[in-house]
């Protein structure tokens, strides 16, 4: 059972506009989620993240919204670069206590072109 | 700061051999560990968390004595794929949490992956 679903494969984009990648999530349980990116033959890196206290956490070019009812969070990157081109993971997991395991989704190609 | 290599990059191997794969945190000691598997368009699953120094937890349906971990020191842990037959062919990721995390919000550092293929 996929507790955490990116539901588009892939997303096409040009130079300067929005990319907005979402992912929805099942387990109500979850309280922290976390967006990492992840380039072909390296590991994933952290992007940004939002605690379920929240429903907007921004850095710099990069936005999260957290629509808890709807079990639904987004990442906004304006302006997209040709840079932000990367496989973009969504991630979820229960804060507090020692419990570090990440639930991810199974990533959205982002393709900003020139 | 806060990188993490793996070893080999990359492995062919011979079914019914056994590979290891190293996880080193080179720029900082990592109490914990994580093993991750990724098939093809799929999503990371969690195989099993390592603490230095004692058993690896292992996620249901994980194999123990397939997927052998050690993590004998607060650098190093290792992934050894016993017995491996084509169906163990994956993309195997290492990650890792510094020594002062306290906190399951803390971030992990994730390697580049390690690509198994089992002829």
């Amino acid at each position: 059972d996929q507790q955490v679903k990116q539901n588009s494969p892939s997303l096409s984009v040009q130079e300067g506009r929005i990319s907005i990648l979402n992912c929805d999530y099942t387990n109500s349980m979850f309280d922290y989620f976390l967006w990492y990116k992840k380039y072909p033959a390296e590991g994933p890196t952290f992007l940004i993240s939002i605690s379920s206290i929240k429903d907007k956490n921004e850095d710099g070019r990069f936005t999260v919204f957290l629509n808890k009812s709807a079990k639904h969070l987004s990442l906004h990157i304006v302006p997209s670069q040709p840079g932000d081109s990367a496989v973009y993971f969504c991630a979820a997991s229960l804060s507090g206590g020692s419990n570090y395991k990440l639930t991810f989704g199974k990533g959205t190609l982002l393709t900003v072109n020139p | 700061g806060a990188v993490v290599s793996q070893h080999p990059s990359w492995v062919i191997c011979k079914s019914g051999t056994s590979v290891k794969i190293e996880c080193r945190s080179l720029d900082f000691q990592a109490t914990t560990m994580f093993w991750y598997r990724q098939f093809p368009k799929q999503s990371l699953m969690l195989m099993a968390t390592s603490n230095e120094g004692s058993k690896a937890t292992y996620e249901q349906g994980v194999e123990k004595d397939k997927f052998l971990i050690n993590h004998a020191s607060l650098t190093l842990s290792t992934l050894t794929v016993t017995s491996a037959h084509p169906e163990d062919s994956s993309f195997y990721i290492c990650s890792a949490i510094g020594l002062a995390s306290r906190s399951s919000t803390d971030t992990q550092y994730f390697g580049p992956g390690t690509r198994l293929t089992v002829l």
